[in-house]
């Protein structure tokens, strides 16, 4: 079955320390995002990468990292977490990177992450 | 830079019309729109092209106006499947991809 998988679902965790929010996709995508979901503020971009070692800046990128080492995985990084980043994330990704508007994203099933 | 939606929310009865618009201050690409059921992941709807060309999913359809940068959605004679919080997604430039705060659409029997 064609999906975007992330784990964990869930994860609560205390400030600074560090975590890991895995994402996969089985499609063979090349373009692939991180989002955070805030309510009355939408979807918001955190990173995105465009193919392997390739990776550039959403709106939203401070406190995080992203690696893209594998096509198909693209892990988000928070080193140090801050309650400010308790929030909804979503991993998705696209079929090209060419002009990533031009491809349908098929997300992931989401994270939700509280900091303490 | 995130599109602007109006409105925030809408109620809606089965059968009624429902317009969401999205804008953006930027020349477009595409405009996206997805529907996202409470506690699910966003669901693709429809990809606008820039040219003005209007597509449909259903009794759902869309417009995009590039000269003006705004889309509108249209849920025409709702059903209560439509219920959710719709996002336009816009694409200018480059290859970031921006949503809006979303629209809350509630159809009630």
């Amino acid at each position: 079955e064609a999906q975007v998988t992330q784990n964990p679902r869930y994860l609560i965790t205390v400030t600074g320390k560090k975590l890991t929010v895995t994402c996969s996709q089985n499609m063979n995508h090349e373009y692939m995002s991180w989002y955070r979901q805030d309510p009355g503020l939408g979807l918001r971009q955190i990173y995105y990468s465009m193919n392997v070692e390739v990776t550039d800046k959403g709106d939203v990128p401070e406190g995080y990292k992203v690696s893209r080492k594998e096509k198909r995985n693209f892990p988000l990084i928070l080193e140090s977490p801050s309650p400010n980043q308790t929030s909804l994330y979503f991993c998705a990704s696209s079929l090209s990177a060419i002009l990533a508007g031009y491809n349908e994203q098929f997300f992931g099933p989401g994270t939700r992450l509280t900091v303490l | 830079q995130q599109p602007v939606q109006s409105p925030q929310a809408v109620i809606l009865r089965e059968g009624e019309d429902a317009v969401i618009n999205c804008s953006s201050s930027k020349a477009l690409y595409s405009v996206h729109w997805y529907r996202q059921k409470h506690g699910e992941a966003p669901v693709f709807l429809m990809i606008l092209l820039k040219g003005g060309e209007q597509k449909g999913h259903d009794k759902i359809s869309a417009s995009f106006n590039e000269k003006k940068q705004q889309s509108s959605l249209y849920l025409t004679a709702s059903q209560l499947s439509y219920s959710g919080t719709y996002f336009c997604g816009t694409e200018p430039h480059d290859y970031k991809l921006s949503f809006g705060a979303g629209t809350t659409v509630t159809v009630r029997a």
